[in-house]
């Protein structure tokens, strides 16, 4: 089936630095891909839209300056959370859309997730 | 996209069957239901996906009643390795749109 590869699973950083998170759709193309966060024991958070070649739209209340998207390609949308602090701790998931085989229809594909600890 | 309820918790033993449900009431007439599996530091994984009446794969059942303002999703003779947050999502499947995530059933099974 389709999948969403998320690199890196685990990253720790210092405060003030830039993190990047790469998601790739390995066998199928992704126009669009979902950016999620999900703090401890509560329920994933949708932060903004990535569509290839097009700017990123961002959820209410998500600063766009801060959580830097890219989505060049038709295979990888990047996440760079940028000056990063503790509260930006937490763990980020990617999501592709996928068309179901034998209808037209959509599914959603997740990346496996990455661990973001701000020290 | 409709709003879901959950409950927040779930526990059962193994080799049980273990009845969810999700309430939907403002279902519109093109959404599916949709319903994922998260485990700790993963990211959620599809399980099973209906419109109407009753769905069966190989992991899990969805019922879902003629109003649809609800649906069951049950999992047969559970284990330890069901323990996970499952989620209910509700949403129109020939739209590539946005998926947005309610708060989700935490289902913890014992031995």
């Amino acid at each position: 089936g389709a999948v969403v590869s998320q690199h890196p699973s685990r990253v720790i950083c210092k405060s003030g630095t830039s993190v990047k998170i790469e998601c790739r759709s390995l066998d199928f193309q992704a126009t669009t891909m979902f950016w999620y966060r999900q703090f401890p024991k509560q329920s994933l958070m949708l932060m903004a839209t990535s569509n290839e070649g097009s700017k990123a739209t961002y959820e209410q209340g998500v600063e766009k300056d801060k959580f830097l998207i890219n989505h060049a390609s038709l295979t990888l949308s990047t996440l760079t959370v940028t000056s990063a602090h503790p509260e930006d701790s937490s763990f980020y998931i990617c999501s592709a859309i996928i068309r179901d085989k034998g209808r037209a229809s959509y599914g959603y594909t997740f990346g496996s997730g990455t661990r973001l600890t701000v020290v | 996209l409709a709003k879901t309820t959950q409950p927040i918790s779930m526990d059962s033993y193994e080799g049980q069957e273990v009845n969810i449900t999700c309430s939907h009431n403002n279902i519109a007439t093109n959404d599916y239901i949709t319903w994922y599996q998260q485990f700790p530091s993963q990211g959620p994984r599809f399980i099973i996906q209906g419109y109407k009446t009753k769905v069966t794969n190989e992991v899990a059942s969805l019922f879902i009643p003629a109003d649809r303002k609800s649906s069951t999703l049950s999992l047969p003779r559970v284990s330890l390795s069901d323990t996970a947050v499952y989620y209910c999502l509700v949403g129109e499947d020939s739209s590539a749109s946005k998926i947005i995530f309610g708060s989700g059933t935490r289902l913890s099974i014992r031995p």
